[in-house]
């Protein structure tokens, strides 16, 4: 089955730099790459995704690249700010039939005032 | 626009005893998935309906179980409770349409489970 792999666990930028968040996955079939962000007492929350037919995909501050012949993916915060501190996972999936997502362990990302 | 409605959001249950858990999706939704979130195994995918039908189970024994309503509201069961059980459990709804851009999963707030 697919297998997603997450790092760094934890990652400390200061205010204005940029975040980068690093995933692979296993399985050559999986095709819907979301992102999800966690703040405490809440449950993850979309915050972007990219399917298989595009390498890159921006939304404001926040990109997500997919390198499908290395089985990469990405997630790039620029000019983070205090709010971005959360947890980050990312997932993957065959995006048709059963909505079964396959995450990855977490990135603990702090932004330091 | 309502969320994902979870109850309880919080409960505590002895070994041995079981649990039910209720998931109300959007408006609208038709594919309810659960998921158990804990500090050592993260995010897990334990099943999903849609239509009132088990479409896809994760690797979980038989005591974790749901079903979903003909209104989509979905509820899972755990069964003879483990303290490794304790978790925040989330359910998640799609629209699921045939559209490859529309099944997206809204996560709801959890409900946390601890086995004492």
């Amino acid at each position: 089955g697919e297998n997603v792999e997450q790092h760094p666990s934890t990652l400390s930028v200061q205010e204005g730099d940029s975040a980068v968040i690093k995933c692979t996955y296993s399985d050559s079939a999986s095709n819907y790459f979301p992102w999800y962000k966690q703040e405490l007492g809440k449950g993850p929350q979309l915050i972007i995704d990219i399917r298989s037919n595009v390498g890159e995909k921006k939304d404001q501050r926040i990109a997500v690249t997919l390198n499908k012949t290395a089985k990469h993916f990405s997630l790039h915060i620029t000019e983070t700010q205090p709010e971005d501190s959360a947890v980050y996972f990312c997932a993957a999936s065959i995006a048709q039939g059963a909505q079964k997502l396959v995450f990855g362990q977490g990135t603990r990302l702090t932004i330091n005032p | 626009k309502a969320g994902v409605t979870q109850t309880p959001r919080y409960l505590i249950k002895t070994r041995g005893q079981q649990v039910t858990l209720s998931c109300s999706p959007i408006s609208g939704h038709r594919s309810v998935s659960w998921y158990q979130q804990t500090p050592g195994q993260g995010l897990q995918f334990l099943f999903e309906y849609f239509s009132e039908t088990q479409r896809n189970k994760g690797n979980f024994p038989g005591r974790f179980s749901g079903r979903q309503f003909s209104n989509s509201r979905s509820e899972m069961n755990v069964s003879t409770l483990e303290l490794g059980d304790s978790a925040l459990y989330l359910c998640a709804s799609s629209p699921w349409t045939v559209s490859p851009g529309a099944n997206v999963l809204t996560f709801g707030a959890g409900s946390r489970l601890t086995v004492l």
